[in-house]
């Protein structure tokens, strides 16, 4: 399967303990892109990178997240001092292409929970 | 700003009914791309279709059809003679940084 693949599928964590997911894009895809989905509502857009760049971050990013792409391969997306707010779905995307308006192919999420 | 807007939040109906998922969206710019999105209960998000702005062609895709209407700023989505396993929350977004709908969870029964 060369689809978008996030690791790990599931996290428990305490309250003030730091997470952090990883996501494989599809490997000839440049950009990448981080979603959070709350329990009944649509994706929200976190931030993006293009390579290993980090071009745009949503106010939904706060200081405790932090995301990376060093090698403009895998992303991680790092949570600290959790809140019991952060408990979500947290979606990675990927596609092709600098420009134009391309379809973006999402992995299979990361399901956090703040206890 | 950019919004889309997905005014049915719960639709349920019976196996081989008709159904439309109505997307509603806004947008100062001339050039966007329109997506619809199918989320089963596995979590994952499936790309049904994108429609470019400047193609106001409507397509259908085997049970699947969509209707684009820049007049209106709608891109409707019409499922016809549902299954059970139609049963998910569609999303509707517009691009630039993807703005989503909220989702319209469909259920269709035996």
């Amino acid at each position: 399967d060369t689809g978008v693949s996030q690791d790990p599928r599931h996290k428990i964590t305490k309250r003030g303990q730091n997470v952090t997911f990883r996501c494989d894009p599809i490997s000839e895809h440049n950009r990448l892109y981080w979603y959070r989905q709350t329990l009944g509502q649509g994706p929200e857009f976190l931030t993006y990178f293009q390579n290993e760049a980090q071009l745009e971050k949503s106010r939904l990013l706060s200081d405790r997240f932090s995301a990376e792409r060093p090698k403009g391969s895998f992303s991680t997306l790092e949570i600290q001092r959790t809140e019991q707010g952060d408990s979500a779905m947290y979606l990675c995307a990927s596609r092709v292409g600098a420009g134009g308006l391309k379809t973006q192919y999402f992995g299979p999420g990361t399901r956090l929970l703040v206890l | 700003a950019q919004k889309v807007t997905q005014a049915q939040t719960e639709i349920s109906v019976v196996e081989k009914e008709d159904v439309t998922l109505d997307c509603v969206y806004e947008t100062r710019d001339t050039t966007y791309y329109l997506f619809w999105y199918k989320q089963p209960p596995s979590g994952e998000l499936v790309f049904l279709i994108r429609r470019n702005s400047f193609d106001e062609q409507n397509e259908i895709s085997g049970r699947y059809s969509w209707n684009f209407q820049k007049s209106t700023s709608s891109f409707n989505f019409t499922i016809t003679a549902s299954q059970v396993v139609d049963s998910a929350v569609y999303f509707c977004a517009l691009i630039v940084d993807m703005r989503f709908g909220a989702g319209t969870r469909l259920t269709v029964k035996p």
